[in-house]
């Protein structure tokens, strides 16, 4: 079936260091891809998506682009703050089922000042 | 707005006890959403719903039963709780299947 698979954190980096949070994926057709994010405390909310090949999600200065021919999706940021730590969540809408997202395990990113 | 709301936040049930955790939403929200994330693992859908009166099940529904009698609320109810359903359990609702808004999670652990 349908599968998500995100690299293993924690990621720690410093504050202005270069992010790549890595999710690939595994599905019959062509699934809608999402990244969303879980900041201390809180729900997930919607970080950004990719609705077709070779588009690029952007919001809050992550962006990420939907490659079919590598089947990934990973996020990256140019200059992260101590903000941005949180659990990120890759996932993909399973097009056979208009309900279901399916999830990556999430990753942990620490941003050190 | 409050957005989706989940009470309690944290909860102990001993083997074979019962409870409801409750969601409400005051986006008038169609779609509605129940999961549950182990750690180190991804979300797993147990039920949703498309709208009053309409629900059905996940990928994991067994030990968990649900109703939606209402826009708002979309309460889950655990019935003869076990260890395996130790786990963090999130709320969502949507206008459309795609961008989800969640509520902040109950933690339950059951001894």
């Amino acid at each position: 079936g349908d599968s998500v698979t995100q690299m293993e954190g924690p990621v720690t980096l410093s504050e202005e260091a270069f992010l790549t949070i890595n999710c690939t994926y595994t599905a019959t057709g062509y699934p809608s891809l999402f990244w969303y994010v879980q900041y201390p405390g809180e729900g997930l909310q919607l970080l950004l998506k990719a609705t077709k090949a070779d588009d690029k999600g952007s919001n809050k200065g992550f962006e990420a682009t939907y490659r079919k021919e590598t089947t990934s999706f990973h996020l990256e940021k140019g200059s992260v703050q101590v903000s941005d730590s949180a659990v990120y969540f890759c996932a993909l809408r399973d097009m056979d089922s208009n309900y279901q997202l399916i999830w990556g395990a999430g990753t942990k990113l620490i941003i050190k000042p | 707005n409050a957005g989706v709301t989940q009470t309690p936040k944290f909860r102990i049930l001993k083997i074979g006890q019962s409870m409801t955790l409750q969601c409400t939403q005051d986006m008038n929200h169609n779609y509605m959403y129940w999961y549950r994330q182990d750690p180190g693992m991804g979300l797993k859908l147990i039920y949703y719903s498309v709208g009053a009166g309409i629900t059905d099940k996940g990928e994991v529904p067994n030990g968990y039963n649900v109703s939606r009698s209402t826009t708002e609320d979309f309460p889950l109810r655990l019935e003869l709780a076990a260890p395996s359903q130790t786990s963090v359990y999130f709320c969502a609702s949507s206008y459309s299947p795609e961008s989800l808004y969640f509520g902040p999670g109950t933690r339950l652990t059951v001894l």
